[in-house]
């Protein structure tokens, strides 16, 4: 098993651009989700989806989109990329509400 | 609004000692509360604590979840610098199932 994978590993846009995180799961889990890290603040929840189709909004959604058609995949658009969303980007997955949650390795994106 | 906040926010030791890292939540609809290890990377989890399990114990750390004073400590006997790390605590909730919702993290730093 791959577990959570992340691509790309780094990503330095300039404002205004669009870019799409990618992150799968070969676990066949149910629960995914984004998040970003900043320093002293934590994991901040972006969105997470509870199956193929069914996505929810976290604390800081705004700027981002998801999509979930597969179980696999979870891939998390910025549309237009601000110096704000400058940050590390986390994807996790569980099988369910009460399983242990694994992380991706993570994306650092910075914004010019 | 849902607050998960962490104490200290850093704490410096020497090998050998013990450390208590605290989590305190005010959130509605709580199911569970979740530990995790971060150093360089990832966050690797460590305990989840529920209403039928709060008490969790790993080698030479601990926790403990006080569902009346909504918190919860992490406790790490004979310190080690491979310790040195992110401690993330994160509540799971009944409804909301794929939501959690972290701390803003303890940093502890092991020094030999």
């Amino acid at each position: 098993n791959a577990g959570v994978t992340q691509t790309p590993k780094f990503q330095v846009l300039k404002t205004g651009q669009s870019m799409t995180l990618q992150c799968a799961q070969d676990m066949n889990h149910e629960y995914m989700s984004w998040y970003r890290q900043d320093p002293g603040m934590g994991l901040r929840l972006i969105h997470y989806s509870v199956g193929a189709g069914i996505t929810d909004q976290g604390e800081v959604p705004n700027g981002y989109n998801v999509s979930r058609s597969t179980t696999e995949d979870f891939p998390l658009r910025l549309l237009s990329a601000a110096p704000s969303q400058t940050s590390v980007y986390f994807c996790a997955s569980r099988e369910g509400p009460v399983y242990e949650q694994y992380f991706g390795p993570g994306t650092r994106l910075t914004v010019t | 609004e849902d607050k998960v906040v962490q104490s200290p926010l850093s704490l410096v030791v020497h090998e050998g000692d013990t450390v208590t890292l605290n989590c305190s939540y005010e959130v509605t609809n709580f199911r569970s509360l979740l530990w995790y290890k971060q150093e360089k990377k990832a966050p690797t989890f460590l305990f989840m604590l529920t209403s039928s399990g709060i008490e969790k114990k790993s080698g030479r750390l601990s926790s403990i979840l006080d569902k009346k004073e909504l918190s919860s400590i992490l406790n790490i006997t004979a310190t080690q610098t491979g310790d040195s790390a992110i401690y993330l605590c994160a509540v799971g909730y009944i409804t909301s199932y794929g939501k959690l919702t972290f701390g803003q993290g303890t940093i502890l730093t092991v020094h030999p």
